[in-house]
């Protein structure tokens, strides 16, 4: 079992909609969780980052942790085609450096 | 924000040779750097960590005498493939660690050995 859990997708939804994403792990130590996008062929960018339990908004993003069920979330609002991406979930240790990462799912929306 | 300068974006080399990644955070100093490896459809598998002036850590499974990393200042951490085979074709990509920025990555280079 993978120590992050994410759904490959390919997730499709229509322009506007809000996408839903989420990742699962199983290791408790993990105090820092972070959302980024991948575009094909690019390095990651960071959407969000995030200490602990709680929510946090930014524009049409939407971070979301509960540690007591180990599974965070990520909601775009208003859904654009520039959206159509790879969204990875990663997280680290307090103590560590090391981020691990979900396998990412790929996102699409249609106009 | 902050900058990761990565090239090249892409190289084509010849079975064999060795060839330099250059990773550069332009303007902050990065005291940790990162470097991983895609495969197409996949999520970022840690290659290695370094810290500028020390030797790098690699993770297991990786040979730390074909990739070589080299962190000799703290805007500037480069990775070369020795003796590239078509296996080690791949998306490489390097990551920049600061207090206040968090983990920033670079653009990414696409290496193809035929």
């Amino acid at each position: 079992q993978k120590e992050v859990e994410q759904d490959p997708g390919p997730l499709s939804v229509p322009e506007g909609a809000i996408v839903s994403l989420n990742c699962t792990y199983s290791n408790s130590a993990f105090q820092y969780f972070m959302w980024y996008r991948q575009y094909s062929r690019k390095g990651p960018e960071l959407l969000m980052y995030t200490y602990s339990s709680g929510n946090k908004e930014d524009g049409r993003f939407t971070a979301q942790v509960d540690k007591s069920s180990k599974y965070i979330s990520l909601f775009i609002r208003d859904s654009q085609p520039s959206d159509s991406a790879t969204y990875l979930c990663a997280m680290r240790e307090a103590a560590g450096n090391k981020l691990t990462f979900g396998g990412g799912t790929r996102v699409l929306v249609k106009p | 924000g902050a900058v990761v300068s990565q090239h090249p974006s892409w190289v084509i080399c010849k079975s064999g040779t060795s060839v330099k990644i250059e990773c550069r955070s332009l303007d902050f100093q990065a005291t940790t750097m990162f470097w991983y490896r895609q495969f197409p459809k996949q999520s970022l598998m840690l290659m290695a960590t370094s810290n500028e002036g020390s030797k790098a850590t690699y993770e297991q499974g990786v040979e730390k005498d074909k990739f070589l990393i080299n962190h000799a200042s703290l805007t500037l951490s480069t990775l070369t493939v020795t003796s590239a085979h078509p296996e080690d074709s791949s998306f490489y990509i390097c990551s920049a660690s600061e207090v206040f920025y968090g983990y920033t990555f670079g653009s990414g280079t696409r290496l193809t050995v035929v």
